[in-house]
């Protein structure tokens, strides 16, 4: 089944130290993108890509990066410059990032706390 | 900026009782409308969505959402709601030339009680 994997789901950081989630996707789709969900804020954009070698930051890419090397795969690093890593992170994946028709597709998330 | 905001954090229902999720955008221009549910340890999916056309859509699982431009609203309904619907409920807002980048509200709580 096609679909989203993210890895880890639960993950622990010490603090000052980067730590990488991992997303792949075998739809074939061309744009990628990383939310943080938290709490009464509902989910905010971190980074996105719409295609592969080429990222752009969102809403919140402070203390984030990410790389884009392959079509599948879009890992996020939480670097020890963001203040408030404990969140829920949300990977998602659209067909054509130039269709503002086309709905986006969510993995399962991974949760980040920090020790 | 765009926002996205949802009335409700935390809604609370008998079985069979009828369901209005509040949705509201602030952008004036073109929008494509999108209604997401996480059930407890799922994924996000997509309920349904609003392009052009009728204003009244129709989803999965008997949700329907009515958009009303005047009110910049897009508000999920269900008229008989099961114990089967608790999940937490996203409105989302793609507007016009901003590509593909959602806007999400924060998240409606919905506990439906047998």
């Amino acid at each position: 089944d096609g679909g989203i994997t993210q890895s880890p789901k639960y993950l622990f950081r010490k603090e000052g130290q980067n730590v990488t989630l991992s997303c792949e996707q075998n739809l074939n789709h061309d744009a990628m993108y990383w939310y943080r969900q938290d709490p009464g804020q509902g989910l905010r954009l971190i980074y996105y890509s719409q295609i592969v070698n080429d990222f752009q930051k969102g809403d919140i890419a402070e203390g984030y990066s990410v790389s884009r090397e392959k079509k599948e795969s879009f890992p996020l690093t939480v670097t020890s410059a963001q203040k408030n890593p404990t969140a829920f992170y949300l990977c998602a994946s659209s067909m054509d990032p130039g269709d503002s028709n086309q709905p986006q597709h969510f993995g399962d998330g991974t949760r980040l706390s920090i020790l | 900026a765009q926002s996205v905001s949802q009335h409700n954090h935390h809604v609370i229902l008998s079985e069979a009782a009828s369901l209005e999720l509040g949705c509201n955008y602030s952008y004036g221009g073109t929008v494509n409308l999108f209604w997401y549910v996480q059930y407890p340890g799922q994924h996000l999916q997509l309920l349904l969505k609003y392009f052009s056309g009728d204003p009244l859509v129709k989803g999965i699982k008997g949700f329907e959402a009515e958009f009303i431009k005047s009110k910049f609203s897009f508000n999920l309904r269900k008229p008989s709601v099961q114990w089967s619907d608790t999940a937490e409920y996203f409105c989302a807002v793609i507007v016009d030339n901003y590509g593909q980048n959602f806007v999400f509200g924060p998240g409606t709580r919905l506990s439906v009680l047998p």
